[in-house]
């Protein structure tokens, strides 16, 4: 049973255009959802989040999109770098439960072409 | 700035063999995870704690355990390890109340054979 799910393993794009990653969940009761950054052989590192009484967060380049009733989220990269080239995890917890354990998705590859 | 550390980096261990990847956080945070990552799948939730004494299973326990004693330190231990055991460990903390923030560890790959 996959509450948060990344239904695209990769995407390639090219430097200076948009990245857009998305991100579906099926539990209603998740409140809060984070993205995640992930290069080879590091821990994820926290890229940006957004709580459910907002629609938008915006953080530089990083845009997180949050549609309630759709029950998805997408993340913005303008412009992409290669730097950027990671695996992105989103996740999502509710918050104020016992210890907000996060439910992660699949991941999603990005490949920042020059 | 050590943050989460995790050690080993690497380890092979044959099947039946029990070791404890070590864990340890300098940031004073009440939270602590341990998760693993089988390719091309998510985090899954192995234990938590919510502070020294206190632990409870996540997503995934079976075939692990752990232990709270301090605030800085969250082992996990593996106890006859499986085949199906064989995947990337992380550790993460977090400091509590509506921080949500997760920092993790660079990982552990742990191979049974």
């Amino acid at each position: 049973d996959q509450q948060v799910k990344q239904n695209s393993p990769s995407l390639s794009v090219q430097e200076g255009r948009i990245s857009i990653l998305n991100c579906d969940y099926t539990n209603s009761m998740f409140d809060y959802f984070l993205w995640y950054k992930k290069y080879p052989a590091e821990g994820p590192t926290f890229l940006i989040s957004i709580s459910s009484i907002k629609d938008k967060n915006e953080d530089g380049r990083f845009t997180v999109f949050l549609n309630k009733s759709a029950k998805h989220l997408s993340l913005h990269i303008v412009p992409s770098q290669p730097g950027d080239s990671a695996v992105y995890f989103c996740a999502a917890s509710r918050l104020g439960g016992t210890a907000s354990k996060l439910t992660f998705g699949t991941g999603t590859r990005l490949q920042v072409t020059l | 700035n050590a943050g989460v550390t995790q050690t080993p980096k690497f380890r092979i261990l044959k099947i039946g063999q029990s070791m404890t990847l070590q864990c340890t956080q300098d940031m004073n945070h009440n939270y602590m995870y341990w998760y693993r990552q089988d390719p091309g799948m998510g985090l899954k939730l192995i234990y938590y704690s919510v502070g020294a004494g206190i632990t409870d299973k996540g997503e995934v326990p079976n075939g692990y355990n752990v232990s709270r004693s301090t605030t800085e330190d969250f082992p996990l231990r593996l106890e006859l390890a499986a085949p199906s055991q064989t995947s990337v460990y992380f550790c993460a903390s977090r400091l509590g109340g509506t921080d949500e923030k997760l920092f993790f560890g660079s990982g552990t790959q742990l191979s049974v054979l």
